[in-house]
């Protein structure tokens, strides 16, 4: 299986500053065929399902404000948000779908400090 | 709009058995790969199952094989799990989720989930 690690575990930001999120794959999520990061990124409020993010580690998904921008290759990947509002507020999951079992992270929790 | 009704969680005893449904609207539900991630409480997001459009491949997180079956009914644009021999470790909510990208995917949207609660 692939195993996600993410650090940090939980991440205190002010208001309109960085934050970054990392994610590390136990094994290359990097498909040679294609060239493409089969990486995720999800965001989840209380009581609320995941919301999609990123896909293939870079793509942002419509409507997903140019705040969130993933990067990264092969094991080693980053959500980073560059200036947060209160609304951002939540945990980050990042998953894989390179195979099956797909896995996920552990989540990141985004406080503001 | 693509949406995704779960519906079919409760309260049952260990051992029982429970049969989860997922409605969905707004897309050709044939043409996606649909899922199960699970969440137990307080806890982290766990792929559970898959399954392809045609239904004709599904795959098992090594968690719940042999206990838990995958199926859907392309005519009623509905998915299901049915679980069993269900334990407390099951405990968590269940959200149904679409594929975009052939049988290996991420998943958008998620349904709003249905809580499957084991204890006796």
């Amino acid at each position: 299986d692939i195993v996600m690690t993410q650090s940090p575990d939980s991440l205190a930001v002010s208001l309109g500053e960085r934050a970054t999120i990392n994610c590390k794959s136990s094994q290359s999520v990097l498909y040679s065929s294609n060239n493409k990061n089969y990486l995720a990124w999800y965001q989840q409020k209380p009581g609320q399902p995941p919301k999609l993010l990123i896909y293939w580690a870079s793509t942002r998904e419509s409507g997903v404000p140019d705040r969130f921008s993933g990067s990264g290759s092969g094991t080693d990947f980053t959500l980073t948000i560059s200036s947060l509002q209160a609304e951002d507020v939540a945990v980050y999951y990042c998953q894989q779908y390179y195979t099956t079992p797909l896995t996920f992270g552990p989540g990141t929790q985004v406080h503001i400090k | 709009e693509v949406q995704l009704l779960d519906s079919g969680g409760g309260l049952v005893q260990p051992g029982e058995s429970l049969r989860l449904s997922c409605a969905a609207s707004g897309f050709t539900f044939s043409s996606y790969a649909m899922n199960w991630v699970r969440q137990a409480p307080g806890k982290g997001l766990e792929w559970v199952s898959g399954i392809s459009g045609s239904g004709g491949i599904t795959y098992y997180a090594d968690s719940v094989k042999g206990r838990f079956t995958i199926s859907r009914d392309n005519s009623k644009n509905t998915l299901y799990l049915q679980l069993g021999s269900l334990t407390a470790e099951d405990t968590a909510v269940y959200y149904c989720a679409k594929g975009d990208y052939g049988d290996y995917s991420w998943f958008d949207p998620w349904g709003q989930g249905t809580l499957v609660t084991v204890s006796s």
